[in-house]
Order: C-alpha cells, then sequence, then structure tokens
C-alpha cells in the first residue's frame, strides 16, 4: 500500500522567511514524488516533480529516499504562495495517485 | 492548451437523488480519475479508468460508479445521493505511465439536503 502524510494542515509564515513544506511517504517500490498546488479559486496543478528536478517559482524538492521524504523548500516566500499544497505519490505497480492531506500556506505581509 | 472540463461548478441535491457529475478531457488521454476533496483528508480516489469501458476502484468506491463510453468522457453516478456525499469533487485525466502529470477539472462542489 502506498501512503503519503503532510503532518501540518497550516503553515504561516511571513513574507521573505524561508518555507519547508512537510511530506513524507511510505511504499516499498520506486515511486514518483508530486507537488500539486492550488491557488484561490483555481483549479488543482501541478507545481513541480521529483523526475523533473526542477525549480519551479522558486520552489524545489528533493527526494530522501532514506527518510522517506520529499519536502517542498523555498529560501524567501512571496504573498503569492499563499495557496494549498499536496504532495502526491504515483508507484510504478500501478496507476493510483496517492495524495497528502494538504497544507495551507498563508504568507502574511 | 490542456483542458479538463466538468459539467457545473456547483450542484445541490436531495437525499436520494441519482446525481450525475460528468468530465470531458479533449487530451486524447487513456486515464481518467475521479476524486473528492474533503479538508483535512486531502484528495482521495473515488475510481479511475485505463480506457474506454475499462475501470477500476480506487479507495472509496462505496455509494459511487462511474462510465466511460467514450475515450474523452468520464462519468461518476451517485446512485443514492446521501448526506455524507456532500463534497468537493475533482475530475483529472493523464497519459499512461506514473511518471506523468495529471491535469485537473475545476471541481464540482456538490451538496446533498
Amino acid at each position: 500500500a502506498q501512503r503519503v502524510t503532510q503532518p501540518e494542515k497550516l503553515l504561516s509564515v511571513f513574507k521573505g522567511a524561508p518555507v519547508e513544506l512537510k511530506c513524507n511517504y511510505s511504499y516499498s517500490g520506486s515511486p514518483e514524488l508530486f507537488w500539486y498546488v492550488q491557488y484561490s479559486r483555481q483549479r488543482l496543478q501541478l507545481l513541480l516533480r521529483h523526475i523533473s528536478r526542477e525549480s519551479i517559482k522558486g520552489f524545489t524538492a528533493d527526494l530522501n529516499k532514506g527518510e522517506t521524504s520529499f519536502h517542498l523548500k523555498k529560501p524567501f516566500a512571496q504573498e503569492e504562495d499563499s495557496a494549498m499544497y499536496y504532495c502526491a505519490l504515483s508507484g510504478d505497480a500501478g496507476n493510483m495517485l496517492t495524495f497528502g492531506g494538504g497544507t495551507r500556506l498563508m504568507v502574511k505581509p | 492548451d490542456v483542458k479538463v472540463t466538468q459539467s457545473s461548478r456547483y450542484l445541490v441535491k436531495r437525499t436520494g437523488e441519482k446525481v450525475f457529475l460528468e468530465c470531458v478531457q479533449d487530451m486524447d488521454h487513456e486515464n481518467m480519475f475521479w476524486y473528492r476533496q474533503d479538508p483535512g483528508l486531502g484528495l482521495r480516489l473515488i475510481y479511475f479508468s485505463y480506457d474506454v469501458k475499462m475501470k477500476e476502484k480506487g479507495d472509496i468506491p462505496e455509494g459511487y460508479s462511474v462510465s466511460r463510453e467514450k475515450k474523452e468522457r468520464f462519468s461518476l453516478i451517485l446512485e443514492s445521493a446521501s448526506t455524507n456525499q456532500t463534497s468537493m469533487y475533482l475530475c483529472a485525466s493523464r497519459r499512461p505511465g506514473h511518471t506523468y502529470e495529471q491535469y485537473f477539472g475545476p471541481g464540482t462542489r456538490l451538496t446533498v439536503t
């Protein structure tokens, strides 16, 4: 079975502060990890994925297989980063995508 | 531009009614998905479809069924709506393969009274 845990339901930071949204997973095979984001009144969309190893809107995420984590980081938060963030796992054994419970990020001015 | 559309943004139904939620994608994707989104629970998979006329149960299929008669359309059916099915429903589509991203529709907020 595959499982994704996001321990923080809400994360509140000031503009310019560093941000780390935590994501832990359990999966016995070779997973593909994603971060999806939902801005207010917009549809859920992909932010970044492990396989691409890229930085999107200043966010990065590194897969740590030893700690089974895929934390999302940004060195300097912006107000426009305020949104709901979901970590998701896709296992190599099938087509299902398992989502974590989500973390709401609020960036205060 | 990638497009997934859902038939309604808001829907209010009475307990016991049969409810149809429609999803259409224009990307020729084989895989389509139905999720419900609830605060604190994230997205939970109800059903998904590998291809036309093919379906598999997700994590919470009870009380739901699906139909995929055409590649572009995936319907979610609530046979007899109940108040605990009040939720936001999201449809998504994707190319086959677990490394590909899912493209989501805008969602349908269903209220069952």
